[in-house]
């Protein structure tokens, strides 16, 4: 695809569930980065992906989540347990090589409601 | 550790007319990059601008330019001629030059224009 695509674009979950958001980034794209967006707020960072090597999961508020990139392309971010908290925008972003500038390309985000 | 602060939560401006919007940041660091990205509704997330500290020009893309003072930290965005297109939240963000290749946002500023 032009750009980098998330699904599903709406969650609705109920406290306790499990959820798994998906994306696919720009393809030859070898970083990935994934942000979590309360409302009204910024974007904060959550983990980081070089290929399939997750670099820097400083970000994951908790045990709870966890993100995975297995063959270096698609990734999954995961929830265990959501609670009303979780509550947030997920944006995936994606650049093309691990340098110190490189442009991140935002997806459109997936919209997780827990209720 | 870095910290990205926009202290104006909405802004409003006339069609036509030019609006600036503010950010401050703080850092240790003396290379580093800071950008405006524009989130419109829809949620994807755009690049607007960006600039390199170790540059002394402002940078400048069409009728978006940046008033960056690198000792007091600030990095303002001015929009001239505004569109109801630009209509949108905007977002300050600071990237260290090294392998910490997060992005730190600020919390946003909402841009209205008037017809």
């Amino acid at each position: 695809g032009a750009g980098v695509s998330q699904s599903p674009r709406y969650k609705v979950a109920k406290r306790g569930q499990d959820v798994a958001l998906r994306c696919d980034p720009i393809s030859g794209h070898v970083s990935l980065f994934w942000y979590q967006q309360a409302l009204g707020q910024g974007p904060e960072f959550l983990t980081y992906f070089q290929n399939e090597a997750q670099l820097d999961k400083s970000g994951l508020p908790s045990d709870r989540f966890f993100a995975e990139r297995p063959e270096g392309s698609v990734s999954t971010l995961k929830i265990q347990r959501t609670q009303q908290e979780d509550s947030a925008v997920y944006l995936c972003a994606s650049s093309f090589r691990d340098r110190s500038y490189n442009e991140q390309f935002f997806g459109p985000g997936t919209r997780l409601t827990v209720l | 550790a870095q910290t990205v602060t926009q202290s104006q939560p909405e802004m409003s401006v006339q069609e036509a007319e030019t609006v600036t919007l503010s950010c401050t940041y703080d850092t240790s660091e003396s290379d580093y990059y800071l950008f405006w990205y524009k989130q419109p509704p829809s949620r994807q997330m755009i690049l607007v601008i960006r600039q390199e500290a170790y540059k002394q020009q402002n940078a400048t893309e069409n009728r978006f330019s940046v008033n960056f003072q690198k000792a007091a930290k600030s990095f303002s965005l001015k929009i001239s001629d505004s569109q109801l297109g630009d209509a949108a939240m905007y977002f300050c963000a600071y990237r260290r030059m090294d392998s910490s290749y997060k992005l730190i946002f600020g919390s946003g500023t909402r841009l209205l224009v008037r017809p």
